[in-house]
């Protein structure tokens, strides 16, 4: 098995930029992919690949990845964007999958 | 539209069993793993494990093995998570999600979720 550790907490100022990391060893052979989650809804992916926003993401939020860290950037924070974000990827094996343990943004 | 759609709440006993089912629409059942998340109240999400609902394979998260079961009727498009003797630290909302890989193996996501189920286990 492996772990994604994420901060738990990050905030940014209306309008701002703030990237939020996703660290693990198998990040070195699988991509991550990110879920947004808000209060009372189910999770929502907001980016997954090298760089790839579903339809419907707004490009505000892109990704990028370097060695065993993966990184979600939202450039131009928007109040719509405070939520709970999740990074998960395959585990070392390639057959299970593993969730970071969340970074809750506020936007200030 | 991709759709997944959950059964509703349930309250158990400890010690029971609970069978949690996720009716998909929209795609081809048998072309996308499905897979279990589950989320405790006030923490993070947890993969469970996943189902082949073409051939019926299975993999679980360490955790969850022997406890845990996923199966699938294809004749409607359902697939199911059962958990057995019930904790009351198995309180927690289930997710079932379609996974899709991406041109490499490396690419992977859950592009639709089911609205959650929430199970409550209270004696």
């Amino acid at each position: 098995s492996s772990e994604l550790t994420q901060d738990p907490a990050v905030s940014v100022a209306l309008g701002q930029t703030v990237r939020i990391t996703c660290q693990g060893d198998n990040l070195r052979s699988y991509y991550a992919s990110w879920y947004q989650q808000k209060p009372g809804q189910a999770p929502m992916v907001v980016m997954f690949g090298e760089n790839t926003r579903p339809s419907g993401i707004p490009d505000r939020f892109s990704g990028s990845s370097s060695g065993d860290t993966a990184s979600l950037t939202i450039t131009g924070a928007q109040a719509e964007d405070e939520a709970d974000y999740y990074c998960s990827s395959r585990d070392t094996s390639g057959n299970l999958y593993v969730f970071g343990s969340g970074t809750k943004v506020t936007v200030l | 539209q991709v759709q997944l759609v959950q059964s509703g709440a349930e309250v158990k006993k400890p010690g029971a069993s609970v069978k949690v089912s996720c009716k998909a629409s929209g795609y081809t059942f048998t072309g996308y793993f499905v897979h279990w998340v589950r989320q405790v109240p006030g923490q993070g999400l947890e993969w469970m494990g996943w189902i082949n609902p073409n051939s019926g394979a299975t993999n679980y998260a360490q955790k969850f093995q022997g406890r845990v079961t996923l199966t699938r009727e294809t004749s409607i498009t359902t697939a199911y998570m059962e958990v057995t003797s019930l904790r009351s630290d198995d309180t927690a909302v289930y997710y079932c999600a379609r996974g899709v890989a991406g041109r490499s193996w490396t690419i992977y996501c859950f592009d639709s979720w089911g609205q959650g189920t929430l199970v409550n286990v209270s004696s």
